[in-house]
């Protein structure tokens, strides 16, 4: 199975300031296909997990551009700008190249 | 709007079984794979696997064969998942989530196993 290692665990920001997560593959995500499918999820306090980036850099659906993902092969990273106070919650990384799909462990944004 | 709803917190004494759906909205149900995601309390995201909304082939992860069936009524647009032979460490949210990227999520079902 690809272990996905999130780093850090839990994160203080201020209102307005900038973060970075860490995502790192134990194996490429290129598919066969040419493309990687390396995506970011939150989850806000008791709600579903919600889809914010999908295939490294693609934000989905009504997600603001102050999220941005990066990335290649097994390194990634999601980074927040400006942070707002909806901004809170767990974030989890998810590789859906092979078999098991798995997720890192999640990373706990908190207000400073 | 595409929604996915869940059916209603479950509990479940250890040897019960349990059925839980998922009813899809707003899309044509048969052109997206269905996952199913666990999260034990507290705890993060564990993949279950997925069906083939099509063809209702289920694909299951190596820790949920046996006593996890994946199924569809693809008539109602909906998915289910059964577990059987509950354990205490089944206790957990359960949520079905659309397509290869996980785009769209149910509001999850608690299933509680308890004696």
């Amino acid at each position: 199975d690809v272990v996905m290692t999130q780093t850090p665990v839990s994160m203080s920001v201020s209102l307005g300031g900038q973060v970075s997560i860490s995502c790192r593959s134990s194996q490429s995500l290129v598919h066969n296909n040419g493309n990687t499918y390396l995506s970011w999820y939150i989850q806000k306090p008791s709600q579903s997990p919600q889809l914010l980036i999908y295939k490294v850099s693609n934000r989905f659906s009504g997600i603001s551009d102050r999220f941005s993902g990066s990335g290649s092969g097994t390194d990634f990273t999601l980074k927040i700008s400006r942070v707002e106070p909806d901004d809170l919650g767990v974030y989890y990384c998810g590789q859906g190249t092979q078999y098991p799909y798995t997720f890192g462990a999640g990373t706990k944004l908190e207000l400073k | 709007q595409i929604q996915l709803v869940q059916s209603g917190p479950e509990l479940k004494k250890p040897g019960e079984s349990v059925k839980i759906s998922c009813k899809a909205s707003g899309y044509t149900f048969t052109d997206y794979a269905m996952h199913w995601v666990k999260q034990a309390p507290g705890k993060g995201l564990k993949w279950m696997g997925w069906i083939n909304t099509y063809t209702g082939k289920p694909t299951y992860a190596d820790d949920f064969k046996g006593r996890f069936v994946f199924s569809l009524e693809a008539s109602a647009s909906t998915a289910n998942l059964q577990i059987s032979n509950l354990k205490n460490e089944d206790t957990a949210t359960y949520f079905c989530a659309r397509g290869t990227l996980l785009a769209h999520w149910g509001q999850g079902v608690m299933v509680t196993v308890s004696s």
